[in-house]
C-alpha cells in the first residue's frame, strides 16, 4: 500500500526564495496535517485540515506561511518569503476522522518520509 | 497549557539490556495516547494507541502502558535494530490533532 508521499525530499535554497513542499495522503483518508520537526522545539503541528478545510491553522508561525488543500489527494506547504529559520524537516501525515462525529476520532496518524528544507 | 515530557532525552543499552522509557503527560481530557518510532531521515512510524489507564499493549520485544499521568514504553531484551528515537503524542477529547514529547533516542549497542 502507499503511504504519504512527500516531495521534493531534501530543497536547498536561498532566503527570500519562495519554496513549496508538496504531500499525497493515504488515499481514503480524510485528515491531513503539516508538522515542522527541529532539534530545539520537537515536532510542531503547523495546519490541519479535514475534509479539504483548514481547521486548525494556530500553529502557521506566520503569514509567510500558507497551505492548500485543492484536493483530497494533494496539499503544498508554501514559504514566501523564506527565512533561515525556516530551516527543519518538514512532515505531511494523514488520518482517517469518522465525518459523524468530527473531532472525535483516534485513528492514528501516518506520517511521510518528510522534506529536508535548508535556507541559505 | 497541555505538556508532554518525555525522559530520558537519550539512552544507551547493551543489547538485551531491558528497560522504560517515560512519557508524563499534564491535559485535560485525554482521549489517546500515542507511541512512535522514527529512523533517521523517516517519519515517525506508528507503534501503538492507548485510550484508558490501566491499558497495555504489546508488539514483539515493546509494552505500552497508561496510568492517569503518564506511559511507559517498556523495551525487553532489546536488539540493535530496536536504536531509533521514540515518540509519544497525546489527543485530547474534542480534537483530532496530536501533541508530541520531544522523544527519547534509544541506541542499542551489539
Amino acid at each position: 500500500d502507499a503511504g504519504v508521499i512527500q516531495s521534493p525530499r531534501h530543497e536547498v535554497t536561498e532566503m527570500g526564495q519562495e519554496v513549496t513542499l508538496r504531500c499525497k495522503p493515504i488515499s481514503g483518508h480524510n485528515s491531513l496535517f503539516w508538522y515542522r520537526q527541529t532539534m530545539m522545539r520537537g515536532l510542531e503541528l503547523l495546519i490541519y485540515f479535514n475534509n479539504n478545510v483548514p481547521i486548525d491553522d494556530s500553529g502557521m508561525p506566520e503569514d509567510r506561511f500558507s497551505a492548500k488543500m485543492p484536493n483530497a489527494s494533494f496539499s503544498t506547504l508554501k514559504i514566501q518569503p523564506s527565512e533561515p529559520r525556516d530551516s527543519a524537516v518538514y512532515f505531511c501525515a494523514s488520518s482517517f476522522t469518522d465525518r459523524v462525529r468530527i473531532g472525535r476520532s483516534n485513528q492514528p496518524q501516518h506520517f511521510g518520509d518528510g522534506t529536508r528544507l535548508s535556507i541559505l | 497549557e497541555d505538556q508532554v515530557t518525555q525522559s530520558p532525552e537519550a539512552l544507551r543499552l547493551q543489547e538485551g539490556e531491558s528497560s522504560s522509557l517515560n512519557c508524563s503527560y499534564t491535559v485535560s481530557g485525554l482521549r489517546g495516547l500515542f507511541w512512535y518510532r522514527q529512523d533517521p531521515g523517516k517519519g515517525p512510524e506508528f507503534l501503538f494507541t492507548l485510550y484508558s489507564a490501566g491499558e497495555e499493549k504489546e508488539k514483539e520485544r515493546l509494552k505500552a502502558t497508561l496510568t492517569k499521568k503518564e506511559s511507559f514504553l517498556h523495551i525487553t531484551a532489546p536488539k540493535p535494530e530496536d536504536s531509533a528515537t521514540y515518540l509519544c503524542a497525546v489527543q485530547i477529547s474534542g480534537y483530532s490533532t496530536l501533541t508530541f514529547g520531544k522523544g527519547t533516542m534509544l541506541l542499542v549497542s551489539p
